[in-house]
């Protein structure tokens, strides 16, 4: 069954360093995004990608945060300077039609 | 989108079935009931959804009252890997976001 990959599974970053959590989404989906999920707290929206363009975003997603799909199967998430507060578990999900389809996570540890 | 409440926590016997009840009272007429679970820190991930009709698939069934205001997730036979956090999601078809609540703590028991 084709699923959702993303790595690494755990990342380790000092304040201020950029990060780039990777995604592979399932290769006929079109649709993608990425939720985060701090320690204790609800899984929470970041932004939808369709057609090359960001289709929504929350207020979480600022201007520290871009998307980019580089190629026909990646899907990346960029934070440029990160903070301790950006420490969190990252997913990322993709859809075809119906419904959305998660991956297994990247753990983000800012220290 | 419509806003769900839930349990916070139910507990079930292994091999019994599962009821997990949700209220939808404000949800409108082009607005779906989505059901997802996260297991420990796991991605989350989808069981099943429906409109107004009542649905099964090899997961769980999905039993939506007439007046669409509630509905209850059944695990048919539940097993010790069903313990997780059940998440009922209203959306409407085609949105882009899901919104995602407290859900309920689902703990089987031996």
């Amino acid at each position: 069954e084709p699923e959702v990959t993303q790595t690494p599974s755990h990342q380790v970053t000092q304040m201020g360093q950029e990060v780039i959590l990777r995604c592979v989404p399932i290769s006929n989906h079109l649709y993608f995004y990425w939720y985060r999920q701090i320690l204790g707290q609800k899984v929470e929206f970041l932004v939808s990608f369709y057609n090359n363009e960001i289709s929504e975003k929350s207020e979480i997603f600022d201007d520290q945060f871009s998307v980019e799909r580089p190629d026909g199967s990646n899907f990346t998430l960029k934070i440029r300077s990160t903070k301790l507060e950006d420490s969190a578990m990252y997913f990322c999900a993709s859809r075809g039609t119906g419904e959305q389809y998660f991956g297994p996570g990247t753990r983000l540890t800012v220290t | 989108d419509a806003k769900t409440t839930q349990p916070t926590s139910m507990d079930c016997a292994e091999g019994r079935a599962a009821n997990l009840p949700c209220n939808h009272s404000t949800i409108s007429g082009n607005e779906y009931v989505y059901w997802y679970r996260q297991i420990h820190s796991q991605g989350p991930q989808y069981i099943i959804h429906g409109l107004k009709n009542n649905e099964t698939n090899e997961m769980a069934s999905l039993i939506i009252t007439e007046d669409r205001k509630s509905s209850t997730l059944i695990l048919p036979h539940a097993t010790l890997r069903d313990t997780a956090v059940y998440y009922c999601i209203v959306i409407q078809g085609g949105s882009e976001k899901l919104v995602f609540g407290k859900g309920t703590k689902l703990t089987v028991n031996p």
